[in-house]
């Protein structure tokens, strides 16, 4: 029962350095979101996906890429690492509903840029 | 307007007290407000939810107050338990955009044993 996975769950990179996080779901879910957590600012969107080979800008996309190649997968790319991202990023997903639904986080990638 | 502020950012409780968070939204096109309970190193999980069209939503020790004409929305914690101890977030979204949510910026609650 995974649930969503998330991988690396620690990483350091130095400026410059391009990497990506990994996010699996288990559940076939369509709908799959990226989020950034910052202290005193909550959780902010960076992108996310309403279905298999579809993606959409979110609230702070700049400086990511993503891709969702497949249902189960969502990937979160940074080309150029700067310490502005710095953060703790969590991949999450949901089922498609307009009457209210889940939404179900990994446990989290902390990610360090120097 | 796509704010929703959240306070207070940390809040300290004794143990069989109650805690209470609040939350205020600016879009009223927003219809659908969970809220989250995130435990130290781990993600986010939905704890209660409510839709504008009741004004209070209770399961178990938690309660959702809702005021659609104040724009806010609070989470009470009744007998508060030290593990009930984590960090609390609202959201707000609007269902035909699909599950596309605003966060508060989150109260970090300690209950004292």
């Amino acid at each position: 029962n995974a649930g969503v996975t998330q991988t690396p769950k620690f990483r350091v990179l130095k400026t410059g350095q391009s990497m990506t996080l990994l996010c699996a779901q288990d559940m076939n879910h369509e709908y799959m979101y990226w989020y950034r957590q910052d202290p005193g600012m909550g959780l902010r969107l960076i992108h996310y996906s309403v279905g298999e080979g579809t993606t959409a800008k979110g609230e702070v996309p700049d400086g990511y890429n993503v891709s969702r190649l497949k249902k189960q997968n969502f990937l979160l790319g940074l080309e150029s690492a700067a310490p502005s991202q710095t953060s703790v990023y969590f991949c999450a997903s949901s089922r498609q509903s307009h009457s209210g639904n889940t939404i179900y986080f990994g446990e989290g990638s902390w990610l360090t840029v120097v | 307007q796509q704010q929703v502020k959240q306070s207070p950012q940390s809040l300290i409780v004794q143990k069989g007290g109650i805690s209470i968070i609040n939350c205020a939204y600016e879009n009223t096109a927003f219809d659908y407000f969970p809220w989250y309970q995130q435990f130290p190193g781990k993600g986010p999980a939905l704890l209660i939810a409510i839709r504008p069209d009741v004004s209070e939503k209770k399961e178990g020790r938690f309660t959702i107050s809702f005021n659609k004409s104040a724009k806010q929305f609070s989470l009470h914690i009744m007998d508060s338990q030290p593990g009930d101890s984590a960090t609390y977030f609202c959201a707000a979204s609007m269902l035909i955009y699909g599950q596309n949510f605003v966060f508060g910026p989150g109260t970090r609650l300690s209950v004292l044993p």
